[in-house]
């Protein structure tokens, strides 16, 4: 089994749309969760993170992470063309100094 | 301006030939990783390192070399690349010991023949 399974997508949706991105992971060690952007071309950003179960929210975007399923989202509301990118999850142990674990990213094209 | 910069951004060899991909941050961050991005693999840890002459293993080290002698640079070394090393590089850098903010380069792009 994988540590981390991600949608690969690719994903299209029409502008305004609700997006819904998805990762589940098996290591319960992992502290620290977090949603990177990656445009064309370009490194990947990072966009949200968070250490607890719940939601956390920052303008269109939110991210949820349910610790009991093992299993983290990320909702885009009122998506634009300018969110479309590839969207990876990772993960981290805090203290390990050592490494992120990257979902394979989902491809997402919103059309305008 | 913040930034990760690497070169060659796209680099095209044979296979055993020499090859080195810099990399220089100029946030005089601490922490320098390199990953390469597959299809279907995501981003896999190469080497990382926590300080100048303090590097480690990430999760797939083979067939390759890092070295840290200044703060700002760090330099991925391939002495005799192969096919399989053909993929998308990305260094990265962080001021935080947790590590989970890494400011990513642009990626260099390398096809090995």
């Amino acid at each position: 089994q994988k540590e981390v399974e991600q949608d690969p997508g690719p994903l299209s949706v029409p502008e305004g749309a609700i997006v819904s991105l998805n990762c589940t992971y098996s290591n319960s060690a992992f502290q620290y969760f977090m949603w990177y952007r990656q445009y064309s071309r370009k490194g990947p950003e990072l966009l949200m993170y968070t250490y607890s179960s719940g939601n956390k929210e920052d303008g269109r975007f939110t991210a949820q992470v349910d610790k009991s399923s093992k299993y983290i989202s990320l909702f885009i509301r009122d998506s634009q063309p300018s969110d479309s990118a590839t969207y990876l999850c990772a993960f981290f142990v805090a203290g390990s100094a050592r490494q992120l674990t990257f979902g394979s990213g989902t491809q997402l094209t919103v059309l305008p | 301006e913040a930034q990760v910069t690497q070169n060659p951004r796209y680099l095209i060899t044979v296979t055993g030939k020499k090859l080195t991909v810099t990399c220089s941050q100029n946030m005089n961050h601490e922490y320098m990783s390199w990953y390469r991005q597959d299809p279907g693999l995501g981003l896999r840890q190469i080497y990382y390192s926590m300080n100048v002459e303090v590097t480690d293993k990430g999760d797939v080290p083979e067939g390759y070399k890092v070295s840290r002698k200044e703060k700002r640079n760090f330099p991925l070394i391939l002495e005799s690349p192969s096919p399989n090393q053909t993929s998308l590089y990305f260094c990265a850098s962080s001021t935080s010991p947790t590590l989970y903010e890494q400011y990513f380069g642009p990626g260099t792009r390398l096809t090995v023949t």
